[in-house]
């Protein structure tokens, strides 16, 4: 069974534009979280989707936004790029929206200059 | 009170020795502590879960110690190896919808000696 996909796997951006990042899902599962993950703040929740429905928002700015298609692959949208974006983005996957073991992908590593 | 604190921040052990990673939460809701270990350049993976109805389980040479009145749960990982080195973060999680979904430890960065 394929795992999490996330593409690309690396990004370099220059501040003041926007990016899209791209998770599919382990197959079946219909739950996709995303996080972000720096030194400095560890990894945090932005967002997660179910059903096509986002369920749950972390703490982040309007600037960061998702979305999630009916065959449960997510994309995450990040506009006006600031210095402070450079991160590891992970997308993870579970069967539900409830407390369920959660799949991570191996990220998206995305630089602003 | 959505933070989860871990600790240490780094931990060297040797070979065979016993690793202890230990968390503390503060919001009673909380009612999912998975584990995770991450490799650099990978993104983390599940390693072992409890639930607060249950205060120890074991998957071979790993074991989550649930501690529900003082909200505290740890990672203790025997014998530890080589291969065993990674950085580990405990998890909070609870059902429902709202803000803090998954709150993540700041990790552990463990190191086993040959």
């Amino acid at each position: 069974k394929a795992g999490v996909t996330q593409t690309p796997r690396y990004l370099i951006k220059t501040r003041g534009q926007q990016v899209t990042l791209s998770c599919s899902p382990i197959s079946g599962h219909r739950s996709v979280s995303w996080y972000q993950q720096t030194p400095g703040q560890g990894l945090q929740f932005l967002f997660e989707y179910f059903s096509e429905t986002q369920r749950n928002k972390g703490n982040f700015p309007g600037r960061f936004s998702g979305r999630q298609f009916s065959n449960s692959r997510s994309e995450m949208n990040v506009s006006t790029l600031e210095l402070g974006d450079s991160a590891l983005y992970l997308c993870a996957s579970s069967w539900d929206s409830s407390n369920q073991p959660q799949h991570f992908g191996d990220g998206t590593r995305l630089s602003i200059l | 009170q959505q933070q989860v604190k871990q600790s240490p921040q780094s931990l060297i052990v040797q070979k065979g020795g016993i690793s202890i990673i230990n968390c503390a939460y503060e919001n009673t809701a909380f009612d999912y502590f998975p584990w995770y270990q991450q490799f650099p350049g990978k993104g983390p993976a599940l390693l072992i879960a409890i639930r607060p109805d249950v205060s120890e389980k074991k998957e071979g040479r790993f074991t989550i110690s649930f501690n529900k009145s003082a909200k505290q749960f740890s990672l203790h990982i025997m014998d530890s190896q080589p291969g065993d080195s990674a950085t580990y973060f405990c998890a909070a999680s609870r059902e429902g919808s709202g803000t803090y979904k998954y709150i993540f430890g700041t990790g552990t960065r463990l190191k086993v000696l040959a």
